[in-house]
């Protein structure tokens, strides 16, 4: 069964810290991987990892995929109290259509 | 820039009642997806179409149907509805295959 978890779970750090969020999938003909910042409503679209070892870079925060050990990595620089939010990873199959979330990493940046 | 529309934004049901849920995508988005979120829950992904015919399907009970119309938008369609189908209801677009989806702010429905 397809599966994408993701740790940990929550995270508190101090505002200026660095996190890592992890996520590992298990995806049938998985085609790619994508990062959401959910905060009080609607995930907002952050990255979207296809190649294996090809860093995506917003801002603050970056992203890389390893399609051999099948992860991800978010990483979140000099963290702000903005960034406070659940971080949800998913990947789709080949076809495009069907999107497998994970349970989301929950980070609350303290000021 | 034009968003994912969703209508209601809030909607109040009884037991075995049933419910329309609306999605209008973001202009010359072809694909449409449907996820349900409960309550300190990860979005689970329902069913999607592409240019107006399914293009797959999750874990959407056998009561819910969904179309995507002529002009892209699409419905959920809620039958018989259960305590259990009280959640938030995302709808998402994309423009083609596997390409990045964009959400709308959800229908929140809450089933007395």
């Amino acid at each position: 069964e397809d599966k994408v978890v993701q740790s940990p779970l929550s995270l508190v750090v101090h505002e200026g810290d660095t996190v890592t969020l992890n996520c590992s999938y298990e995806v049938t003909n998985f085609r790619s991987l994508l990062w959401y910042k959910q905060e009080k409503k609607a995930p907002t679209f952050l990255f979207m990892l296809t190649s294996s070892g090809i860093e995506k870079k917003s801002g603050r925060l970056s992203s890389i995929l390893d399609k051999k050990e099948l992860f991800s990595i978010l990483n979140i620089t000099a963290t702000q109290t903005g960034d406070s939010a659940i971080y949800l990873c998913a990947g789709i199959n080949t076809g495009g259509f069907k999107t497998i979330f994970g349970a989301g990493t929950r980070l609350f940046v303290k000021a | 820039a034009a968003g994912v529309i969703q209508s209601p934004r809030h909607l109040i049901k009884e037991k075995r009642e049933t419910a329309t849920l609306k999605c209008y995508p973001i202009p010359r988005h072809d694909t449409v997806y449907w996820y349900q979120q409960g309550p300190g829950q990860d979005p689970q992904f329902l069913i999607s179409f592409y240019e107006k015919m399914q293009s797959d399907k999750g874990s959407i009970p056998d009561r819910f149907s969904a179309q995507q119309f002529s002009d892209y938008h699409s419905e959920l369609n809620m039958s018989s509805l259960e305590l259990g189908d009280s959640a938030l209801y995302f709808c998402a677009s994309s423009r083609g295959l596997g390409q990045p989806q964009h959400f709308g702010d959800g229908t929140r429905l809450s089933i007395l």
